[in-house]
């Protein structure tokens, strides 16, 4: 496709749960970014790769939340022992990696993670 | 500890008059400064951006100011229309780094 596509849009899971989110970023770019957004709040950064290794996974918020890129395209967050905390709006970006990378990051429509 | 805020949660316009947007920030090693405009279950999208070298940036009807004495940035929207309705977003970067955003805005442009 031509944009960010995320997968599912809804995820609802029971409290202690294994989740995993999918982002399919646009062909060819080599940046991709998770951030979570929660209610009321801007996107929060978690991680950010450059082709299929972690650049800077400072944003993890522990060790429940990992995240993959094997062949430098699509990734996948994994989330173990849902929390109820968990719930928020996993946002994922993709961008060319080149220049002034977070100009040119698009954003997917997101998944909307409830945890009950 | 945020480091971008912005301290008006919603602002509401009428339709041709101006929308001014606020964002403060508190990291002097910020370089870059994005605006991003989010509709309902829609990501965010990239809107305008200004480097830390310059103080004004403008595109069609929104212009970007920095004032870095004052770690202020502000978005105009000029003329507004209603179709500007959303949640606007005030983003902050160092060199190539992460974004880090503000609480957002949600502007109304009403007839």
């Amino acid at each position: 496709g031509a944009g960010v596509s995320q997968t599912p849009s809804n995820k609802v899971t029971e409290k202690g749960k294994y989740v995993e989110l999918r982002c399919d970023p646009i062909s060819g770019h080599t940046a991709l970014y998770w951030y979570r957004q929660s209610l009321g709040q801007g996107p929060e950064f978690l991680i950010y790769f450059q082709g299929t290794g972690a650049a800077d996974d400072s944003g993890l918020p522990n060790d429940r939340f990992f995240a993959v890129r094997p062949e430098g395209s699509v990734s996948t967050l994994k989330i173990q022992r849902t929390e109820r905390g968990d719930s928020a709006v996993y946002l994922c970006a993709s961008s060319t990696g080149q220049g002034v990378m977070n100009t040119e990051a698009f954003f997917g429509q997101g998944t909307r993670l409830t945890v009950v | 500890d945020q480091q971008v805020k912005q301290n008006s949660p919603s602002l509401s316009v009428q339709e041709g008059r101006i929308s001014i947007l606020n964002c403060d920030y508190t990291n002097s090693m910020f370089d870059y400064f994005l605006w991003y405009k989010k509709y309902p279950a829609e990501g965010p999208t990239f809107l305008i951006s200004i480097s830390s070298i310059k103080d004004k940036n403008e595109d069609g009807r929104f212009t970007v100011f920095l004032n870095k004495s004052a770690k202020h940035l502000s978005l105009h929207i000029v003329p507004s229309q209603p179709g500007d309705s959303a949640v606007y977003f005030c983003a902050a970067a160092r060199n190539t780094d992460k974004l880090i955003f503000g609480t957002g805005t949600r502007l109304q442009v009403f007839p």
